[in-house]
């Protein structure tokens, strides 16, 4: 696809339930970033995948959050036995090579809700 | 303290005014400053890239940053309805790949 792709756009779960939440970069980007936007705060680092290596997962706010990249492209961010402080957005960016002047290309996001 | 301060406004602004957008960060090791824009429901795009000290100009958009106050500033001239969105700025230390640092953004409405 021409940008990266999230979904799905909006999810609605009760507390306690697990989400999962999937990001398809854009093809060739080898560096993927999972963010989480609440309302009114800037966007929070939650994790960072760089082609083969190990990603880096110190902005994941507790284990209750984990997220896989399958073949260097599509990643799934799960949420485990969800809370109402986990609603927020959760925006997926990629870029080429993951250096620090590189533009981020963001998806839309996934605005997720825990009743 | 937040590494990272912005202004979250709103601000709401006539067509045509200048309008000035401003962050201050603590950390002296930021070296790459960029402003990115979000429309609502959508994800930010990068809007300017500025690499330490110094001025950046692209179009109605002037980005600038001084380091030695540590605070950086984004200028839109001529605003237009068009610019109605939410700015945040985000910088980076040099070397490091992991993560921006973002604000929280600043609301903008510019009114026709």
């Amino acid at each position: 696809g021409a940008g990266v792709s999230q979904s799905p756009s909006n999810k609605v779960t009760e507390k306690g339930k697990d989400v999962e939440l999937r990001c398809d970069p854009i093809s060739g980007h080898t560096a993927l970033y999972w963010y989480r936007q609440s309302l009114g705060q800037g966007l929070e680092f939650l994790i960072y995948f760089q082609g083969n290596s190990a990603p880096d997962k110190s902005g994941l706010p507790s284990d209750r959050f984990s997220a896989e990249r399958t073949g260097g492209s599509v990643s799934t961010l799960t949420i485990q036995r969800t809370q109402q402080e986990d609603s927020a957005v959760y925006l997926c960016a990629s870029s080429l090579l993951g250096r620090p002047n590189e533009k981020l290309f963001f998806g839309s996001g996934t605005q997720l809700s825990v009743l | 303290q937040k590494e990272v301060e912005q202004d979250p406004g709103p601000l709401s602004v006539p067509e045509g005014a200048i309008v000035s957008l401003n962050c201050t960060y603590s950390n002296s090791a930021f070296q790459y400053f960029m402003w990115y824009r979000q429309y609502s429901r959508k994800g930010p795009e990068l809007l300017m890239y500025t690499y330490s000290s110094g001025n950046k100009e692209d179009g109605r958009f002037t980005a600038q940053v001084d380091k030695s106050s540590k605070y950086i500033s984004l200028f839109i001239r001529d605003s237009q309805p068009s610019d109605s969105a939410t700015y945040l700025c985000a910088m980076i230390v040099s070397g490091s790949a992991r993560q921006l640092t973002f604000g929280s953004g600043t609301q903008l409405t510019v009114l026709p």
